[in-house]
């Protein structure tokens, strides 16, 4: 059973650096396939922020590709987002989310989700 | 690029069946296959229903279809049920690498 769990600071400052792992269990994110990362403010909808592949290759949201690093860590089985220049308006709960191999666009296997609050 | 355009919200009576519309451009639902579409609970991560316009996982009821005319995708649930309640979101594939999804649509079942 494929797992995911997403973790970091789950309160960051205005104008710093919001930096998230997505911890991969029971599928290797070295096979096809893409990992991707997506939010939701609180009482509002999803937004795809971006994804990496299983060869390294990224594609990001054109609204927020000027702050977005997604990067990934074989040897431990993670990902990471790391998103710059935050403000409140990137409050939202962060998934983490499995795009498999074979199919495209679609997210079969979701992280349980972690709140990030940007505040001072 | 914008959101796909959902309504707030839809509900029915427990055995009816409801549609919940998702309205893109050429751009996106409309020039490609790739719409998907996710429920919600309350608390919960999404959960895919349906992918590739019709196509449903493993473990999704067949009450759940998909379909697509246009710029416009449409997911029907049939023979409602208490559990179906909950948010309902579609994606697509806009192009370029990119996606987008629905506002949602909150499902009340009556």
């Amino acid at each position: 059973q494929v797992q995911l769990q997403e973790s970091g600071p789950g309160l960051v400052k205005p104008s710093q650096t919001l930096s998230l792992t997505c911890t991969v269990s029971g599928d290797s994110i070295s096979r096809a396939g893409h990992w991707n990362w997506i939010r939701q403010p609180a009482g509002k909808g999803l937004e795809w922020i971006g994804r990496i592949s299983s060869s390294g290759s990224t594609n990001y949201n054109p609204s927020l590709k000027s702050r977005v690093t997604i990067a990934k860590d074989t040897s431990r089985n993670q990902f990471s987002l790391e998103l710059t220049s935050v403000s409140a308006a990137d409050t939202a709960v962060y998934y983490c989310a499995r795009d498999p191999p074979n199919l495209v666009w679609l997210f079969d296997y979701w992280g349980q989700g972690t709140l990030v609050t940007v505040s001072s | 690029q914008s959101a796909l355009t959902q309504p707030p919200s839809a509900s029915g009576s427990p055995g009816q069946s409801v549609t919940i519309s998702c309205t893109g451009t050429s751009s996106d639902v409309g020039g490609y296959d790739y719409v998907s579409w996710y429920q919600q609970h309350p608390g919960k991560a999404p959960k895919l229903m349906i992918f590739e316009v019709t196509k449903r996982p493993s473990g999704v009821p067949d009450r759940f279809s998909g379909s697509k005319s246009g710029n416009t995708a449409s997911l029907t649930v049939s023979g409602l049920q208490a559990e179906d309640e909950g948010d309902y979101y579609c994606s697509s594939y806009a192009g370029s690498n990119n996606l987008v999804f629905g506002g949602g649509t909150k499902l009340t079942v009556l």
